[in-house]
């Protein structure tokens, strides 16, 4: 069965600093994988997604993540974090029954301080 | 750019009373997903479906969950009799095909009391 394991309840930067955000994965086939990205008070928003092709994503607000299949990871970066991207980051994995159906992680809460 | 909307944002409500949660998502999608968050906990998925009827269900989604698309545009969760241990954020969510993107809601905080 799929699931997703994110490492670090909170993750805790300073404005200007690299963001890292670990997930590591365990599927029976070749999974999809997703990050979501939860502000206060709003719904889940795709920041990126691998599916096939290209290991290395690029997603919304400078974030990107690399597939790597030997590490079962697929873990979250950005090279320089802002104030604005403090919120709760979701990882998930695609159980390809045929519907959309979405195996999260706990989530990490990302803080950024000046 | 189209969104998925649910109200209320927040609903208190005595343990044994029956909730509805409503969800309004985009226009033209055509497969739907309630999912379910209890604090501090993972986001579970609870029940998808399309074409007017479920199409899976986790092993949460037991007798006292009912989803219905009354009207075409909303799409409800309902819990006929609150459990303390129904207290989550529960969110929905649309995709345009079975394999598409998942646009979700807001979320809707249940406290059962």
């Amino acid at each position: 069965a799929q699931s997703v394991t994110q490492l670090g309840s909170h993750v805790s930067v300073s404005e200007g600093a690299l963001v890292l955000l670990r997930c590591n994965y365990s599927s029976s086939v070749p999974p999809y994988l997703f990050w979501y990205v939860q502000y206060p008070n709003q719904g889940l928003q795709l920041l990126l997604k691998y599916t096939t092709g290209a290991t290395l994503v690029k997603g919304i607000n400078g974030f990107e993540a690399e597939f790597k299949k030997s590490e079962t990871s697929f873990h979250l970066t950005k090279p320089s974090a802002h104030m604005s991207d403090a919120a709760e980051y979701f990882c998930a994995v695609r159980i390809n029954t045929g519907f959309q159906k979405l195996v999260f992680g706990t989530g990490t809460r990302l803080l950024v301080s000046p | 750019e189209p969104e998925v909307t649910q109200t209320p944002s927040h609903q208190v409500t005595q343990m044994g009373q029956e909730v509805i949660l409503r969800c309004v998502p985009i226009s033209n999608h055509l497969y739907f997903y309630w999912y379910r968050q209890i604090l501090g906990q993972k986001v579970e998925f609870l029940v998808s479906f399309y074409n007017n009827e479920i199409s899976e269900k986790s092993e949460i989604f037991d007798d006292q969950f009912s989803v219905e698309r009354p009207d075409g545009s909303n799409f409800t969760l309902k819990i006929r009799s609150t459990k303390l241990e129904d207290s989550a954020m529960y969110f929905c969510a649309s995709t345009l095909g079975g394999n598409t993107e998942a646009f979700f809601g807001q979320g809707t905080r249940l406290t059962v009391v």
